[in-house]
């Protein structure tokens, strides 16, 4: 079955750093790739896409990657701050229908 | 301001009880999702709704029910026959088109008395 893996352990890295989060999946050919951000208590909010045919996208200090023969994606957050410290959730279509799988998400903090 | 608003916040179910969570956007969104979160796991899909007065089973309906007769409002009742509700439930919508996110409301926390 699809499955989707993401580091269940947190990532703890010191301010000014850049911080990669991974998404691997398995069994499956996505058409594309989304990252979200979520804090305590609240849901998920939408930060990048990514399309099958890129290998990288950007928005401000934003960076995922996209290798599908790894079957990998890579989320980078350049010069980061405290307040990015949030669980990071990757998500992929099931091509063909409305419908995404999610990963566990993997929890960021950033150390002043 | 538009986006989604679930409610209530958090709601408590005595045993035997159907309870009914809400959701409501004003996006103007088609497609609409009704997830269970609980720690260490990821979103899993209960149901989706693609258009108005139509809706499909997801990976663990059981025990769960929707509607959906308005566009705006997608309402999710869960039932007695939900052994284990204790969750944090999230709506979501998105757009026509592939390609489009989803946006989330900010959740309803459901814990048995």
């Amino acid at each position: 079955s699809q499955k989707i893996e993401q580091n269940s352990e947190a990532l703890n890295i010191q301010e000014g750093k850049t911080a990669t989060l991974t998404c691997n999946y398995t069994n499956y050919s996505p058409a594309y790739l989304q990252w979200y951000r979520q804090d305590p208590g609240r849901g998920p909010v939408f930060l990048l896409l990514i399309r099958e045919n890129e290998k990288e996208k950007r928005k401000e200090r934003l960076k995922v990657t996209f290798d599908t023969t790894l079957k990998q994606s890579l989320f980078h957050i350049t010069a980061s701050q405290p307040a990015d410290s949030a669980t990071y959730l990757c998500a992929l279509d099931k091509s063909g229908t409305y419908k995404y799988i999610f990963g566990t998400g993997t929890r960021l903090k950033v150390l002043a | 301001d538009g986006g989604i608003t679930q409610s209530p916040k958090y709601l408590f179910r005595k045993e035997g009880q159907n309870v009914t969570l809400s959701c409501e956007q004003n996006l103007n969104h088609d497609a609409m999702y009704w997830y269970r979160q609980d720690p260490g796991q990821g979103l899993r899909l209960i149901y989706y709704s693609q258009i108005v007065n139509d809706f499909q089973k997801g990976d663990i309906a059981e025990g769960y029910s929707v509607s959906r007769e308005k566009k705006e409002s997608f309402p999710l009742t869960v039932t007695s026959a939900q052994k284990n509700p204790t969750a944090f439930y999230l709506c979501a919508s998105r757009s026509e088109g592939s390609n489009q996110p989803q946006h989330f409301g900010d959740g309803t926390r459901l814990s048995i008395l």
